[in-house]
Order: structure tokens, then C-alpha cells, then sequence
């Protein structure tokens, strides 16, 4: 059982490069979200998905995009990297009854942009 | 902005000693989660607190939540080296829209 998986795991880009980050899901979870987390400022949302087919903005949204591409999926897009955008950048999933939902993450892709 | 804020941000302690961090959030909530972070994983969920109970255990874990101060605490007993990790409360948002917000972590290192 994986769990969330994110790949890939380190990447590197130059300034205006787009890439987008894969997440994976086998828990048959409805939420799914996308953090970012720089030294000492903890992890922000940077979007969410409440359950297949909707998106919703976090706290820092500029300069992404996603896709729920089915219950599994979810997918954190980049279209023009910049440096403040150097971090690790977590998915993960959550399950739950009612509104109670404990976050299940992965591992993490460590993104550097030059 | 953040919604959790811990104290302290770092905390260096010897094996078998016990360890207590707290965070302190600035709206109502209905949850509390604390989460713990190994160096270079995930987040790993350790405990879950609703906003009517007060006090909360799981084996060397006890958390308590207060909500007229907007705080909670979780205190781990006997510590192990291998509780060396950084520990983040999470709190839900008021209007409820499956998300949780992130306090920033408290670094906890076990000394053996």
C-alpha cells in the first residue's frame, strides 16, 4: 500500500521553465491538497481539491495551477518558474468521517530554481 | 497567515526526559491535529483533539487543548532518540472547508 506518491522527487529548474508536479493517491481519498514548506514558515496551502472535479485557492496560489485529473490524481502545475518558487512542495490526501479529516502526505519534491 | 504557532521553535532535551510544545491558534476551530515531520519526509498525523474534549492520549503522547486561551499542548513522555523530528499542530478553518491550516513546527532533538 504507497499511500501518496509525488514524483519526482528533486528537480531542477532554470527561471521560466514550466514543469508540473504528479501526485497519486491508492487510498480512495476525496481531498487532496498541495503545500509548499520553506524554512521556518511551516507548510502553506497552495490549492486543495475538496473532491474530484473541484479546486479551490489556499493561502498561495500565484504561479500555480492544478488539475484533479480523476480521484487519484493530482497534479500541481508551474507554467513559468521563478526563484521565489524554490522550495518542497508536499501533496497529500485526506479521509475521514464528516468534516473530521486527517492529512495523509508524501515525501516531497525538492524543487530548486535558478 | 498562519493560523498555529508553536513555542518553542527548537527544543533540545536528553533521553527519557519528557518534551512539551504548544500551539496557540487565533480562530474558533473545530479540530486540532498535531503532525510529526522525520528530516527529509512527509508529515506523519499523531493526534487528533475535538474542540469539546479537553485532554487526549495515545500511548507516550498526551495532548491538551484549551479553547478559551486558543491553545493546545503535546507533551511526550520518555523520550527517544528516535522522537528526534520537527511536530506542527494543524487546525481546521472556521467555515469548514476541508482544509487545515499549519502552524510552524516546533524542532525537537533527543539526545541519547
Amino acid at each position: 500500500n504507497a499511500g501518496v506518491t509525488q514524483t519526482p522527487k528533486f528537480q531542477v529548474l532554470k527561471t521560466g521553465q514550466s514543469m508540473t508536479l504528479q501526485c497519486a493517491q491508492d487510498m480512495n481519498h476525496n481531498s487532496m491538497y498541495w503545500y509548499r514548506q520553506d524554512p521556518g514558515m511551516g507548510l502553506r496551502l497552495i490549492y486543495y481539491s475538496a473532491s474530484e472535479g473541484t479546486t479551490d485557492k489556499g493561502e498561495v496560489p500565484n504561479g500555480y495551477n492544478v488539475s484533479r485529473l480523476n480521484k487519484r490524481e493530482f497534479s500541481l502545475r508551474l507554467e513559468s518558474a521563478a526563484p521565489s518558487q524554490t522550495s518542497v512542495y508536499f501533496c497529500a490526501s485526506s479521509g475521514g468521517t464528516g468534516r473530521v479529516l486527517t492529512q495523509h502526505f508524501g515525501d516531497g519534491t525538492r524543487l530548486s530554481i535558478l | 497567515s498562519q493560523q498555529g504557532e508553536e513555542d518553542p521553535q527548537a527544543l533540545s532535551i536528553q533521553e527519557g526526559e519528557n518534551a512539551t510544545m504548544n500551539c496557540s491558534y487565533k480562530t474558533s476551530i473545530n479540530n486540532l491535529q498535531w503532525y510529526r515531520q522525520n528530516s527529509g519526509r512527509g508529515l506523519v498525523h499523531l493526534i487528533l483533539i475535538r474542540s469539546n474534549e479537553r485532554e487526549k492520549h495515545s500511548g507516550r503522547l498526551r495532548v491538551t487543548l484549551d479553547t478559551s486561551k486558543k491553545s493546545s499542548s503535546l507533551l511526550i513522555t520518555a523520550s527517544r532518540a528516535a522522537d528526534t523530528a520537527s511536530y506542527f499542530c494543524a487546525t481546521d478553518t472556521p467555515s469548514g472547508t476541508y482544509k487545515y491550516i499549519f502552524g510552524t513546527g516546533t524542532r525537537l532533538k533527543v539526545l541519547a
